[in-house]
């Protein structure tokens, strides 16, 4: 199975401070028809996940522009530009090209 | 407005069988690979089945494979997940998800006696 790797697990962050999150995959996330299939998640307290960006870097709608996704191949990054009360909760990582697809631990934001 | 709405869960003993219905409202349900993913209690998420459009492919993740059948009906708009042989290890909180796109709020299944 592919393993997802995020880091840090827990983020403390001040309100109004950027934060960034690191996903890592063990095989790449790289298809034959040019996309690179690596979701990120965002799952508050108590709620269902909400998917913020997939395919690497394109933003739901409705997702703030203050969420940003970057990366390529196995190597993946998630920013929040300035940390909002709104933003608490755990964000996950995903792939969805190798079966089984497979989710990174999740990393739980907090406000300092 | 996209709506999700899971039914089924409860608390069943171990060996016994559930069936979870997913109905599916406010977009085009047959355009979407339909997912199952769980949540135990205080940990992360994982996928657990899901199936293409039409019906024809569906995979499952190693620990359900031959106890747990997805199935659906798009002329009905419902997602189903078929649980038999139920264990300890299976207690979670159940989502249905149109691709990761939408989803529906949980529903959860406790297995024990």
């Amino acid at each position: 199975d592919v393993v997802v790797t995020q880091s840090p697990l827990s983020l403390p962050v001040t309100l109004g401070q950027p934060a960034s999150i690191s996903c890592r995959s063990s095989q790449s996330l790289v298809s034959s028809d040019g996309n690179t299939y690596l979701i990120w998640l965002h799952q508050r307290p108590g709620q269902s996940p909400r998917r913020l960006i997939y395919f690497v870097s394109n933003r739901d709608s409705g997702v703030p522009d203050r969420f940003s996704g970057s990366g390529s191949g196995t190597d993946f990054t998630l920013k929040i530009s300035r940390v909002e009360a709104e933003d608490v909760g755990v964000y996950y990582c995903t792939q969805v090209i190798h079966w089984p697809h497979t989710f990174g631990q999740g990393t739980k934001l907090e406000i300092k | 407005e996209v709506q999700l709405v899971e039914s089924g869960g409860g608390l069943v003993q171990p060996g016994g069988s559930l069936r979870l219905s997913c109905a599916a409202s406010g977009f085009t349900f047959s355009g979407f690979w339909m997912n199952w993913l769980r949540q135990a209690p205080g940990k992360g998420l994982e996928w657990v089945a899901n199936i293409n459009q039409d019906g024809t492919l569906k995979f499952y993740v190693d620990s359900v494979k031959g106890r747990f059948t997805i199935s659906r009906d798009n002329a009905d708009n419902s997602l189903f997940l078929q649980m038999n042989s139920l264990r300890a290890e299976d207690t979670a909180v159940y989502y249905c998800a149109a691709g990761l796109a939408h989803w529906a709020q949980g529903t959860l299944v406790t297995v024990s006696s």
